[in-house]
């Protein structure tokens, strides 16, 4: 079945970058997803990437994809510490394009 | 434009009682999906609902339910509950049409739901 994989926490000092690694399982994904989540918030979409893509940059966000290996991440420049949040790793499917399957999600804390 | 409110935000119940969560979603709006947060499991996908009918189901036991009424606001039910209910219940909007979407799920704030 479908399984998206992330680490549970992430530290970096403010003004490094933060770098937030996923796998996913599903082959056959054709969107993956970087949400956000802050404390006693819902979860708020950052940015996704199709899957025949192999970059996206928005801004201070550059996602980078690696179809083969299936694997995804999420690169913040600049980190702020408004940028202290969950950070959650999704998928959905060609077969079932709206199911969309979630990792655990990432701690991103900052430094100062 | 308001956002997805889901009622009630806390809830306590003992076990074996029955709960129900509501979801009104973002105005126009047909998608409403539905999420279990728990600190263990992370967020899992319970069920999504368009244009009043079930279109994917997660992989919970039947005692967890939905609805979607035609004004699109969905609510969950959760009957015998058990401790390992306890958990964020998020709900989801979003304006897909078809099966197809760009993802964009616009998140309600939760209902927190405690099993004592």
């Amino acid at each position: 079945g479908e399984d998206v994989e992330q680490s549970l926490f992430l530290s970096v000092r403010e003004g490094d970058s933060s770098v937030i690694n996923c796998t996913y399982t599903d082959s056959s994904s054709t969107y993956l997803y970087w949400y956000k989540q802050e404390p006693g918030a819902g979860l708020q979409l950052l940015t996704y990437i199709f899957s025949n893509m192999d970059m996206k940059q928005d801004q201070r966000l550059t996602v980078l994809l690696n179809k083969k290996d299936k694997h995804l991440s999420l690169r913040i420049a600049d980190t702020q510490t408004g940028d202290s949040a969950i950070y959650f790793c999704a998928e959905s499917g060609y077969s079932s394009a709206s199911k969309i399957i979630f990792g655990s999600g990432t701690r991103l804390s900052i430094r100062p | 434009k308001a956002g997805v409110t889901q009622t009630p935000r806390y809830l306590i119940k003992t076990r074996g009682q029955q709960v129900t969560l509501s979801c009104s979603p973002i105005s126009g709006h047909r998608s409403v999906s539905w999420y279990q947060q728990t600190p263990g499991q992370g967020l899992q996908f319970l069920f999504e609902y368009f244009s009043e009918t079930q279109r994917n189901k997660g992989n919970f036991p039947g005692r967890f339910s939905g609805r979607q009424f035609s004004n699109s606001r969905s609510e969950m039910n959760v009957s015998t509950l058990e401790l390992g209910d306890s958990a964020l219940y998020l709900c989801a909007s979003s304006s897909s049409r078809t099966g197809a979407n760009t993802g964009e799920l616009f998140f309600g704030e939760g209902s927190r739901l405690t099993v004592l």
